[in-house]
């Protein structure tokens, strides 16, 4: 059975490092053409894509947010971690990690429960 | 950047069929996938690579995907499928995600 679980911090100041963990099971990201991404979903408004890596370490960003982001992975942990640089309170958002299957050009296919993050002062 | 747009509404009566499209620049040149979401839950995958249902899917579902543009088609719709719709795609190494069409079942 495969699951995902989204953890951080649930509040954060303006211009702090946001560092979420995505814990799986069920897969291994050593398997080929198994990778985790990271989405985001402001309130009330469509989903984001944020960044990816795959089973060969390979690691894919948003165009507009990849000078903020920094994606690893802890295969010995089946943990996967986002690092955002500088927030602002337009990244308030639920943030979810879903595992993508058919390498870089597969699809989402499991997601977790996703984690509500608010950026204020 | 590459961008998929969808229509932010469509309603349609039960029993009957839901069309949403998904369009972007040569998207039949690309896979496209479809994810459902209902209030407070997460995203539900429900066609991949254009028209394939995963295991759970009901088959009222199916996808199309040509020229353009990729369609979404629930057949048969119930009350259940009132829910917000995404299309996804791949370009240039970046996951990309249409904006999302609410899905009213009047």
């Amino acid at each position: 059975q495969v699951t995902l679980r989204e953890s951080g911090p649930a509040l954060v100041k303006p211009t702090q490092t946001l560092t979420l963990t995505c814990t799986f099971s069920g897969f291994s990201l050593t398997t080929r053409e198994m990778c985790v991404s990271w989405i985001r979903q402001p309130p009330g408004k469509a989903l984001e894509w944020l960044a990816l890596i795959d089973w060969d370490d390979d690691k894919y960003y948003s165009t507009s947010l990849k000078t903020r982001l920094t994606i690893s992975k802890d295969t010995s942990k089946n943990q996967v971690v986002l690092t955002v640089t500088n927030v602002d309170p337009v990244d308030t958002a639920t943030y979810y990690c879903a595992r993508i299957i058919g390498g870089s050009s597969g699809w989402p296919d499991y997601w977790g429960q996703g984690t509500l993050v608010t950026v204020s002062s | 950047s590459y961008e998929l747009t969808q229509p932010p509404s469509v309603s349609v009566s039960p029993g009957q069929t839901a069309s949403i499209p998904c369009s972007g620049d040569k998207l039949g040149d690309k896979y496209a996938s479809w994810y459902q979401q209902k209030p407070g839950q997460s995203p539900v995958l429900v066609i991949y690579q254009d028209n394939k249902r995963p295991s759970g899917i009901p088959e009222r579902f199916s996808g199309s995907n040509s020229g353009n543009t990729a369609t979404l088609t629930i057949s048969g719709t119930q009350a259940m499928d009132e829910a917000d719709y995404y299309c996804q795609a791949w370009d240039s190494s970046t996951v990309v995600f249409g904006g999302g069409t609410k899905l009213t079942v009047l």
